[in-house]
């Protein structure tokens, strides 16, 4: 069965940090894997996905992910942070079978730091 | 381009009262999903259709249910709520090809 794993459900960053947002998958066949950002009383919106092309998956606002399969992970990093950038992370997998349903972790909130 | 739509946006409702959460698409895609959002839990996915005519139960089914009679529309029907489904509701819809979902605003609903 696939799954994902979120680590730490609250991360706090100062303005201009590095972010690092951990995400790990379980998978018995090669996974496609998302991240999508929530806002505050808003929909989720995709941020990036990985399909199996290039291991370096850049998406939208500056955000980048990196799947690697030795370490079962697709972390979520930006250089520097925006205040803009606080929101709730979600790190997900999809199924391959029936409908092709997207298991989601249970989220990570990114708080920025004036 | 309005994507995803969801309406209402917010309900109360009484316990053993029913209503339907309504769901239109216009981006002609297969596939929609219904979720609910519980703090600290993620997103569990309630049912799906890859069609229309089709639908099928995810991972929290009871006490919901669904028809998918066109491609544009996904109602979800509450029938005798409780206090337990108190959530917010998304829903979300995707094309085979394309992998990634696009999601509807929200609907919240409380059950008192």
């Amino acid at each position: 069965a696939q799954s994902v794993t979120q680590l730490g459900s609250h991360v706090s960053v100062s303005e201009g940090a590095l972010v690092l947002l951990r995400c790990n998958y379980s998978s018995s066949v090669p996974p496609y894997l998302f991240w999508y950002v929530q806002y505050p009383n808003q929909g989720l919106q995709l941020l990036l996905k990985y399909t199996s092309a290039a291991t370096l998956v850049k998406g939208i606002n500056g955000f980048e992910a990196e799947f690697k399969k030795s370490e079962t992970s697709f972390h979520l990093t930006k250089p520097s942070a925006h205040m803009s950038d606080a929101a709730e992370y979600f790190c997900a997998v999809r199924r391959d079978t029936g409908g092709f349903k997207t298991i989601f972790g249970a989220g990570t909130r990114l708080f920025v730091k004036a | 381009n309005a994507g995803v739509t969801q309406t209402p946006k917010f309900r109360i409702l009484k316990i053993g009262q029913s209503m339907t959460l309504q769901c239109a698409q216009d981006m002609n895609h297969n596939y929609m999903y219904w979720y609910r959002q519980d703090p600290g839990m993620g997103l569990k996915l309630i049912y799906y259709s890859v069609g229309a005519g089709i639908t099928d139960k995810g991972e929290v089914p009871n006490g919901y249910n669904v028809s998918r009679s066109t491609t544009e529309d996904f109602p979800l029907r509450l029938e005798l709520a409780a206090p337990s489904q108190t959530s917010v509701y998304f829903c979300a819809s995707s094309d085979p090809g394309d992998y990634g979902y696009t999601f509807g605003s929200g609907t919240r609903l409380t059950v008192v």
